[in-house]
């Protein structure tokens, strides 16, 4: 069964601009979380959704956002772009939301980075 | 706020000896417990995943629970230096309808030949 895969898998942009990144989860995986990692933050939850719908946010500005397709791939975009956000974006795929009933292990992708510049 | 919390490291170990992680979390009510490894450039893949109380393993990795203490280790036995990576740990509280993971920072692992 293939991973989850994330497109593109490094992109440089300047500061102002916006980017969408994409992911699409593990075959039959109908969440999808994105997490911020950066050197001093450690992984930083930005959202999680399932079945088309938003389902949890973590403490992120509005500049990002996401959406999830009726496939279950999912995009993140960033809009005006800050130096601060360069960082590796991960995609993590689980059947069901993590925090549901019975746990669920999430699997990542291999991450997007992105450098501001 | 609930937290969770790593010796960032590095800690260094022999090649053959036995590494030690730990993790400490602050919401009692936790439930589950994960530990995954990252390689410098690469995403996180899950070592494995502990839910009671005791001790689990898996090939040469133990982990250990301890509910009371609210802390949660992993030992990796017989290191080798394919085993250097960082170490994360993550939670996921009990308490709320949309509960996510809460990650420690991760601790870095050197096994030295």
């Amino acid at each position: 069964k293939a991973g989850v895969t994330q497109t593109p898998r490094y992109l440089i942009k300047t500061r102002g601009q916006q980017v969408t990144l994409s992911c699409s989860p593990i075959s039959g995986h109908r969440s999808v979380s994105w997490y911020q990692q950066t050197p001093g933050q450690g992984l930083q939850f930005l959202f999680e959704y399932f079945s088309e719908t938003q389902r949890n946010k973590g403490n992120f500005p509005g500049r990002f956002s996401g959406r999830q397709f009726s496939n279950s791939r999912s995009e993140m975009n960033v809009s005006t772009l800050e130096l601060g956000d360069s960082a590796l974006y991960l995609c993590a795929s689980s059947l069901v939301p993590v925090g549901s009933g019975t746990p669920r292990t999430q699997y990542f992708g291999p991450g997007t980075r992105l450098t501001v510049l | 706020q609930k937290e969770v919390e790593q010796n960032s490291g590095p800690l260094s170990v022999p090649e053959g000896a036995i590494a030690s992680l730990n993790c400490t979390y602050s919401d009692r009510g936790s439930q589950s417990f994960f530990w995954y490894r990252q390689y410098s450039g690469k995403s996180p893949e899950l070592i494995m995943s502990i839910y009671s109380n005791g001790d689990k393993e898996d090939g040469r990795f133990t982990a250990q629970l301890n509910k009371a203490s609210q802390y949660v280790s992993l030992l990796i036995r017989d290191s080798q230096p394919s085993d250097s990576a960082t170490y994360l740990c993550a939670v996921l509280p009990n308490a709320g309808n949309n509960r996510k993971l809460i990650w420690g920072l991760g601790t870095s692992l050197g096994v030295n030949p």
